[in-house]
């Protein structure tokens, strides 16, 4: 069966800093992976994707992830934190079969950003 | 439609009652899940529909728990005799088929109180 930890229920940065995002995933074969986010009030909102190719991929508003199969670890990351990314990130591993849409999600990072 | 749409956003119900919560995907999306995300928890998969059609229903907690979808489009899930372990946000998602299956477009989710 297939799992995702994030290791840090919250994190807090300051603004401009630097973030990383832990995700360790749990999947039998190559897996797809996500990162979604979620302001309050709001639904999930897909940052990235890694389905296969290049390791390191680019999302929206700034953010990257990694793919490492030697650590079984998809990071997010942003080189300099805005006020407005304080929300909840969650990682996720899908599958690509008839249940494609039947992702795991982890149980998500709360980030705080500090002015 | 331009988003994933969920009905109602906030419902309030007396312990015993039945509720339906509706979702309108996005127009032409083939595949569509409900999850459920608790207080501080990750998302927990319920349902997933292709077309009207429900090849997985494992996450569903119990009986009082039931979905439909109609026309390819709309669905319904319904909680009968709801308790208060039921409060929670309930996410409905959906997708495309082929390379955009596994890319969850999500609602803002109907948040359920049940007292």
């Amino acid at each position: 069966a297939q799992s995702v930890t994030q290791p840090d229920i919250h994190i807090t940065v300051s603004e401009g800093a630097s973030l990383e995002l832990r995700c360790n995933y749990s999947y039998g074969a190559t897996p797809y992976l996500f990162w979604y986010v979620q302001s309050p009030g709001q639904g999930l909102q897909l940052l990235l994707k890694y389905f296969s190719g290049d390791t390191l991929v680019q999302g929206i508003k700034g953010f990257e992830a990694e793919f490492k199969r030697s650590q079984s670890s998809f990071n997010l990351r942003k080189p300099s934190v805005h006020w407005s990314d304080a929300a909840e990130y969650f990682c996720a591993v899908g599958a690509w079969d008839t249940n494609a849409g039947k992702s795991t999600f982890g149980d998500g990072t709360t980030l705080t950003v500090k002015p | 439609g331009a988003g994933v749409s969920q009905s109602p956003s906030n419902k309030v119900t007396e312990k015993g009652k039945d509720v339906e919560l509706r979702c309108d995907p996005i127009s032409g999306h083939t595949a569509l899940y409900w999850y459920r995300q608790s207080l501080g928890q990750g998302l927990e998969f319920l349902i997933y529909f292709q077309g009207n059609s429900a090849p997985d229903k494992s996450g569903l907690p119990s009986d009082r728990f039931s979905a439909e979808r109609t026309g390819g489009s709309v669905s319904t899930l319904t909680i009968q005799r709801t308790q208060q372990e039921d409060s929670a946000v309930y996410l409905c998602a959906s997708s495309s088929t082929g390379s955009g299956a596994n890319v969850l477009t999500f609602g803002a989710g109907s948040r359920l109180t049940v007292l």
